[in-house]
């Protein structure tokens, strides 16, 4: 019963250096999210997703891009990272609306 | 826009303490609203969750109303644990915009033994 799985959980990136975060999940759910967390800040939405090969930006999407080429994948991907990107990376899925998200653990990304 | 606003922390308590973490959400539509848990370390878990107005969530024992007169839906608890120390977000969902959600900025508790 894995629910959201998120990898890496902490890496440390250069700045200019590209990676991607990786989000899957095993609940057949349509809806996908990714927010960043900051301290003090809330979660903010930066990509989200209603269903494979449908993808669009939330609140703060610059930097980042994503894909949606299966229902249980959904990667973040950094293409050149910048010390404004330092932050926790937070993944979720739900079923339809108004249902709740289920949540990864968390990718803990630091850029220097 | 949407918007959910919480009280300012961080929350001390002693254990066995009465807790109250307020919050207030303006929403266009009718949204659903939501409790997430944040231990150290973890990602988010729901807490609890109300979907219409009057609607009470409860789980753990803790408790909140869907109050659409005041547009609240404050978080209480009657006798806190050590345990129960960890982040708190409310948070609202809008059906007409694919169920994103909206954070407040969230607070911490702290219970002390």
């Amino acid at each position: 019963n894995a629910g959201v799985t998120q990898t890496p959980k902490f890496r440390i990136l250069k700045i200019g250096q590209s990676m991607t975060l990786q989000c899957t999940q095993d609940m057949n759910h349509n809806y996908m999210y990714w927010y960043r967390q900051d301290p003090g800040m809330g979660l903010k939405l930066i990509y989200y997703s209603v269903g494979a090969g449908i993808t669009d930006k939330g609140e703060v999407p610059n930097g980042y891009n994503v894909s949606r080429s299966t229902t249980e994948d959904f990667p973040l991907r950094l293409e050149l990272a910048a010390p404004s990107q330092t932050s926790v990376y937070f993944c979720a899925s739900t079923d339809s609306v108004n249902q709740p998200q289920h949540f990864g653990d968390g990718t803990r990304l630091s850029i220097l | 826009g949407n918007s959910v606003t919480q009280m300012e922390g961080p929350v001390t308590l002693s254990e066995e303490a009465f807790l109250t973490i307020n919050c207030t959400y303006t929403a266009t539509g009718y949204p659903s609203l939501f409790w997430y848990v944040q231990y150290p370390g973890e990602g988010l878990q729901l807490l609890l969750k109300a979907t219409k107005a009057d609607d009470k969530g409860s789980n753990k024992g803790f408790e909140a109303t869907y109050r659409k007169e005041t547009t609240s839906f404050h978080l209480e608890k009657g006798s806190v644990q050590v345990s129960d120390s960890a982040v708190y977000f409310c948070a609202l969902s809008d059906p007409g915009a694919n169920s994103k959600l909206t954070f407040g900025k969230g607070i911490t508790l702290s219970v002390r033994p």
